[in-house]
């Protein structure tokens, strides 16, 4: 079993739309991140997490919120999406000082 | 600034061969960690190995070894025997401790190399 599911793997939205990703642990995990995947641009950290409602901004956040009100959930929400954030969305956990594991990543498409 | 830089953005090696693939990356913790992962075309993130910055030796994990240069802040990726399964991007990550938010413990990574191995 996946120690890391995200949802959607795939979503198509219109500009302007709400719209939320999950991921979801069984690791009971204390750290959780939000990258975003563009060629040219490697993985940029969007938001992380440090435990329970403990959040703080990546290099990215701009135009992104995030909530973490248990230990296994984390999201991501795009208040507003515009086609800038048409990307692939990746979710990490870790607890130890090293081995972070990644979720199989959203495709988030913004029309 | 750049946390983690990777200059290559695409190399070339001949299957058996070895190949060394750059990081550098910049920070002012005394105490952090340094990560490659590698990502095939399916798209997941493959960690592969870690060294920490009052380690010792440098890292080494089957046919993957971290060349740890500290004064030169470099974490160089050293992959002998190139297989033709090697191709793929590699990414290096920097995990630093946040002191402000607690311990937050933040993951940054470069831009990737993309490596092919040929026949």
């Amino acid at each position: 079993d996946a120690g890391i599911t995200q949802s959607p793997r795939h979503k198509v939205t219109e500009t302007g739309t709400p719209v939320t990703l999950r991921c979801h642990q069984t690791e009971n995990h204390r750290y959780m991140y939000w990258y975003r995947q563009d060629p040219g641009h490697g993985l940029r950290l969007i938001h992380y997490s440090y435990g329970v409602k403990d959040t703080d901004k990546g290099e990215v956040s701009d135009g992104y919120s995030v909530s973490r009100s248990k230990t296994e959930d984390f999201l991501l929400t795009l208040e507003s999406a515009t086609s800038s954030q048409t990307s692939v969305y990746f979710c990490a956990t870790g607890q130890a000082y090293y081995g972070y594991t990644f979720g199989s990543g959203t495709r988030l498409t913004v029309v | 600034a750049q946390k983690i830089t990777q200059t290559q953005p695409g190399m070339f090696v001949q299957e058996k061969e070895a190949v060394t693939l750059d990081c550098t990356y910049d920070t002012s913790d005394p105490s952090y960690g340094l990560f490659w992962y590698k990502q095939p075309s399916s798209g997941e993130m493959i960690f592969l190995i870690y060294q920490g910055s009052y380690d010792q030796q440098n890292a080494t994990e089957g046919r993957y070894s971290l060349n740890f240069q500290k004064a030169r802040k470099s974490a160089n990726l050293v992959i002998s025997a190139s297989q033709l399964g090697d191709s793929a991007m590699y990414f290096c990550a920097m995990r630093e401790v946040i002191i402000l938010t607690g311990g937050g413990n933040k993951l940054t990574f470069g831009t990737g190399t993309q490596l092919k191995v040929e026949l």
